[in-house]
């Protein structure tokens, strides 16, 4: 089955700056990549996915770039805002029926 | 439009006792999925199901029965709970497959 490897487990970065949390993937089949943020006691919500067909996507500040040749996928996220941190999670698909998730990156932007 | 309903939001079960999770979504979504969460270990796939009759074992089953007799509702039963199912649990759904999920606001159940 597909197995999702993340990093980093933590990041801290100063407002403004940019982040990057990546994720790595072990089925070559696997074609949808969601990204979802978790805010501290709230459920994840998915804010960005990706699918296999498109190397990137973007929407506002937070994009999504594909690499699937090395099995690896990235959110990006610039201009950070404290708001934006939370615990962000990826996943990929888990054959044809669901989802399986990486352990997740917690993400504190300082002001 | 609900979206995702979970049931209790909170609950405390003695060692050995038994309880259900219920589940339910408004949204006519055929997948759904429970997952758990527990610190430093991501969302684990506990069960899921691609229809009504049909459901599947994930990453963690053992402790676990599910079952699927209409698309809108996926209840999850802990048979004798065991302090090590202490978790906060999360039902999701999705339209299809390839398609993102959309969580239940979760369920934060403490096993004493």
């Amino acid at each position: 089955g597909e197995n999702v490897e993340q990093h980093p487990s933590t990041l801290s970065v100063q407002e403004g700056d940019s982040a990057v949390i990546k994720c790595t993937y072990s089925d070559s089949a696997s074609n949808y990549f969601p990204w979802y943020k978790q805010e501290l006691g709230k459920r994840p919500q998915l804010i960005i996915d990706i699918r296999s067909n498109v190397g990137e996507k973007k929407d506002q500040r937070i994009a999504v770039t594909l690499n699937k040749t090395a099995k690896h996928f990235s959110l990006h996220i610039t201009e950070t805002q404290p708001e934006d941190s939370a615990v962000y999670f990826c996943a990929a698909p888990l054959g044809y029926s669901t989802l399986t998730f990486g352990k997740g990156t917690m993400l504190l932007v300082s002001p | 439009n609900a979206g995702v309903t979970q049931t209790p939001k909170f609950q405390v079960l003695k060692t050995g006792q038994s309880m259900t999770l219920q589940c339910a979504q408004d949204m006519n979504h055929e997948y759904m999925s429970w997952y758990r969460q527990d610190p430093g270990m991501g969302l684990r796939l506990i069960h899921y199901s691609v229809g009504a009759g049909i459901t599947d074992q994930g990453e963690v089953p053992n402790g676990y029965n599910v079952s699927r007799s209409t698309t809108e509702d996926f209840p999850l039963r802990l048979l004798s709970a065991a302090p090590s199912q202490t978790s906060v649990y999360f039902c999701a759904s999705s339209r299809r497959d390839r398609d993102g999920y959309t969580f239940g606001s979760g369920t934060r159940l403490t096993v004493v």
